[in-house]
């Protein structure tokens, strides 16, 4: 059964920083990883996907890596701001349907 | 504009209580999920819907909850007997099976 982890569960930043947010799946056998943001009481954000067959994927301030293998993905974000302050999710499919979540890192950035 | 809209926001009711929670894909997907959220725990995938049948569902879509898309356009998820265990925000998604899935606001379900 697929399980997925998120560490750390919380993290606390000044703005300005560099982080990086973890995400490991137990099995590999997986057909794409998606990262969401989700805001208090708020629905999901898609973020960003990546397909099993791809690195990494990029948007803005935000770089999302993929090491199929080792069962893992990190979300980096960089220059964080006060804005960037939500949940973030990491879920896999297999054979494209299905999600299956992590229970989310929440992330705070101080101004 | 929301890729998905879902109706009511909020839902109270009481245990033993029908539900019927509302969806509406602004694009035309194939593809239409339905997860839920209980306060404090993970996203759990409920039932996906293609070709307007169920394609897959979890171990907690049980003979209690039920999915329909009546008119071609409105997607609804029907719990039949709430119980004080179904309170949970439940997200409707649409997508195209591998690529990126949409998620609506939510509608929050609070069993009495």
């Amino acid at each position: 059964k697929q399980e997925v982890t998120q560490i750390p569960a919380a993290l606390s930043v000044p703005e300005g920083e560099n982080l990086v947010l973890n995400c490991s799946f137990t099995d590999s056998a997986i057909y794409n990883l998606q990262w969401f943001r989700q805001d208090p009481g708020k629905g999901l954000t898609s973020l960003l996907l990546i397909q099993s067959s791809q690195r990494e994927q990029t948007s803005g301030r935000l770089n999302a890596s993929l090491d199929k293998s080792s069962g893992r993905s990190t979300l980096y974000i960089a220059a964080s701001q006060p804005g960037d302050s939500a949940t973030y999710l990491c879920a896999v499919t297999k054979a494209g349907t299905a999600l299956i979540f992590g229970k989310g890192t929440t992330l705070s950035v101080s101004s | 504009e929301p890729e998905v809209t879902q109706t009511p926001s909020h839902q109270v009711t009481q245990m033993g209580q029908e539900v019927i929670l509302r969806c509406v894909p602004i694009s035309n997907h194939l593809y239409f999920y339905w997860y839920r959220q209980i306060l404090g725990q993970k996203v759990e995938f409920l039932v996906s819907f293609y070709n307007n049948e169920i394609s897959e569902k979890s171990e907690i879509f049980d003979d209690q909850f039920s999915v329909e898309r009546p008119d071609g356009s409105n997607f609804t998820l029907k719990i039949r007997s709430t119980k004080l265990e179904d309170s949970a925000m439940y997200f409707c998604a649409r997508g195209r099976g591998t690529d990126t899935q949409y998620f609506g606001p939510g509608t929050r379900l609070t069993v009495l």
